[in-house]
């Protein structure tokens, strides 16, 4: 099994729908994260949480929400979708110190 | 401000010629770390290189080599006889502390490269 997973793996859904991305990882790590990646602008964290208690917001955080519902899981919600949410969304994990990184594979998301 | 700049949108080469991609960041922290990472056409985002602040080393791994300076703020990296499974994003990262234990990730813009046979 991979060490952070993340399902679906691809979606479409219509503007205006609620939708959640999940994000699981079993490196037993407190540290958890939310990207979005656009052509051209790299990826942009989303929301991150140190613990289970800490849910901090990143750059891009408007019309997004995120449950960290145990230690290895964290979800993230888009009330309302709209077309320009459209993208490519990665959750990660890393250990204390900030020294190492692991990605899920990715949601590939559509909203029409 | 842009923490992480990759002023190279895209670099095109033909095989087996080298390719050096520019990365220049910006921070206020004495600790920090500098990642290198590839994002093939499948989507998956692979780990490449890491360095930390306080090494300066610069170091070959295989075809891939990296030219740290903190001087100029540069974190360059090169890939020397390039192959056409070369073909990714390559995308530069910095990851600086939020508190003592605390560290986020800020990526750059990336680079594609396309390795032509």
């Amino acid at each position: 099994d991979a060490d952070v997973t993340q399902t679906p793996r691809n979606r479409i859904t219509k503007t205006g729908k609620r939708i959640m991305l999940e994000c699981s990882q079993t490196k037993g790590h407190d540290r958890m994260y939310w990207y979005r990646q656009d052509p051209g602008l790299g990826l942009r964290l989303i929301y991150y949480s140190f613990d289970v208690k800490d849910i901090n917001k990143g750059e891009i955080s408007d019309g997004y929400s995120v449950s960290r519902q145990a230690q290895a899981k964290f979800s993230l919600s888009l009330e309302s979708a709209i077309p320009n949410q459209t993208a490519l969304y990665f959750c990660a994990t890393s250990d204390p110190g900030g020294y190492g990184y692991t990605f899920g594979s990715g949601t590939r998301l559509t909203v029409v | 401000a842009q923490k992480v700049t990759q002023a190279q949108t895209e670099i095109s080469v033909v095989e087996k010629e080298d390719v050096t991609l520019d990365c220049v960041y910006e921070t206020r922290d004495t600790t920090y770390y500098l990642f290198w990472y590839k994002q093939p056409p499948s989507g998956e985002l692979v780990f490449l290189i890491r360095r930390n602040s306080f090494d300066e080393q610069n170091e070959i791994s295989g075809r891939y080599s990296w030219n740290f300076q903190k001087s100029t703020s540069s974190f360059n990296f090169t890939i020397t006889a390039s192959q056409v499974v070369d073909s990714a994003v390559y995308f530069c990262a910095l990851s600086e502390a939020v508190s003592s234990n605390d560290y986020k990730l800020s990526f750059g813009a990336g680079t594609t490269v396309t390795v032509r046979a």
